[in-house]
């Protein structure tokens, strides 16, 4: 079973600051990491993913990826209330021929006005 | 417009019955997928399916069943077999070509068994 771990939270930041998500996961062999928003009661919606290491910009949010530590992070700039969700870490791995992505339990992130 | 749609939102079925749940998507994605959500843990995969009349099992299959006969179409039956079936249950496609296979996720159906 591949794993995807993430601090379930609540992770509090105050409006206007930086909000830093982590996440880390088992298969040195994963391919491709994502990050979903899901707003409560609602289904997730993706933001943004990654595939090569570095960093990968889009608005305010920036993903961060370093293979050699199996970790991948997410940067939101200027937080916002509205920015107030859970965020789930995924990954897609290759198994038996077919693609599957492993979700973690997501971190739930508290913007403070 | 393109999208994934699932249908009810909403299901209320007694101990015993098997239901259905509904999943369509006009993106022309190849894969589609079925998650379960329960309060507190992340998404478990039931059932995925990359091509038509091919499906697999994903972690959690027991109680449920699958078909996909047409492309843009992924029903969920859960059976009564099926333990614990109050959850709320994800549809998802994708495509499968490229790097990244993102997934996108219909509106879910919360279903409620007593």
């Amino acid at each position: 079973q591949k794993e995807v771990e993430q601090n379930s939270g609540p992770l509090s930041v105050p409006e206007g600051a930086i909000a830093s998500l982590n996440c880390t996961y088992s298969d040195r062999g994963s391919q491709s990491f994502f990050w979903y928003r899901q707003y409560s009661g609602k289904s997730p919606e993706l933001i943004m993913f990654i595939y090569s290491n570095g960093d990968k910009e889009d608005g305010r949010f920036t993903a961060q990826l370093n293979k050699a530590s199996q970790y991948v992070s997410l940067l939101i700039r200027d937080s916002q209330p509205s920015d107030s969700a859970t965020y789930l870490c995924a990954v897609k791995y290759s198994s038996g021929g077919y693609q599957k992505v492993t979700f973690g339990i997501g971190t739930k992130l508290q913007v403070i006005p | 417009d393109g999208g994934i749609t699932q249908s009810p939102k909403y299901l209320f079925r007694k101990e015993g019955q098997n239901v259905t749940l509904s999943c369509e998507q006009n993106l022309n994605h190849d894969a589609m997928y079925w998650y379960r959500q329960d309060p507190g843990q992340g998404l478990r995969l039931i059932y995925y399916s990359q091509i038509v009349n091919d499906f697999q099992k994903g972690d959690i299959a027991e109680g449920y069943s699958v078909s996909r006969e047409k492309k843009e179409s992924f029903p969920l039956t859960v059976t009564s077999a099926q333990k614990n079936p109050t959850a709320f249950y994800l549809c998802a496609s994708s495509t499968t070509s490229g790097a990244s296979y993102e997934q996108y996720f219909g509106p879910g159906t919360r279903l409620t068994v007593t």
